[in-house]
């Protein structure tokens, strides 16, 4: 049984440029979350994504979007690209149901370096 | 909002028992979990308490008081492997969220 797959693993990419991180959730599992992960802090919620739709979203400007896939795959998108989103962006599968949705499993992460 | 304030480092002998603090803020609160998180690894799940009260899980163990919006993780016997980052994360009811804290560095010494 797969778990939480992202790629690519490590990417550099220019300010201004635009970026697509994607995203394949534990089997049986319906909802990806992304997170962002500066070095030496906490990972920040970005937003959830649920029946193809974007049920939360952090504080976390426009130009950070998603999508979820019919088959709970996911991307997230990040336009115009600044030094200050250099960062490990993480996926996170659950299931929604408050009884066990409280165990996220994570990928491994994407590495991103905006130079 | 929510906000989780956690300890920045803690250091600890192999062998020993430490407990790593963590309080919250937050509006619809649901429960509270512990994330483990070596360098360049994952966030991995520890733990989980929406009811008050201890939840054992192996040499770690994780404690709830919802009227004192306060949580801790206990680790015993520690090992060298355990030295790693560890994280308390808040379940919110509005939308099945989870908030991070800013984490804990753990250091075990020989």
């Amino acid at each position: 049984d797969a778990g939480v797959t992202q790629s690519p693993t490590h990417l550099i990419k220019t300010r201004g440029q635009q970026v697509t991180l994607r995203c394949s959730p534990k089997s049986g599992h319906d909802t990806v979350s992304w997170y962002q992960q500066a070095l030496g802090q906490g990972p920040q919620f970005i937003f959830q994504y649920y029946e193809e739709e974007e049920r939360q979203r952090g504080n976390f400007p426009d130009r950070f979007s998603g999508h979820q896939f019919p088959n709970y795959s996911s991307e997230l998108n990040v336009n115009a690209l600044l030094l200050g989103d250099s960062a490990l962006y993480l996926c996170a599968s659950s299931v929604l149901d408050m009884a066990t949705n409280e165990k996220l499993f994570f990928g491994s992460g994407t590495q991103l370096s905006v130079l | 909002g929510q906000s989780l304030e956690q300890p920045s480092e803690v250091t600890a002998v192999e062998g020993a028992i430490v407990q790593i603090n963590c309080t919250y803020q937050t509006s619809g609160f649901y429960g509270l979990s512990w994330y483990q998180q070596h360098d360049g690894g994952a966030p991995t799940f520890l733990s989980y308490n929406a009811l008050d009260g201890l939840e054992e899980t192996g040499r770690f163990s994780s404690f709830l008081s919802r009227s004192d919006s306060y949580g801790y993780l206990l680790l015993q016997e520690l090992q060298m492997k355990d030295s790693a980052s560890y994280f308390c994360a808040a379940l919110n009811t509005g939308g099945f969220k989870t908030i991070f804290g800013a984490g804990t560095r753990l250091f075990v010494k020989a």
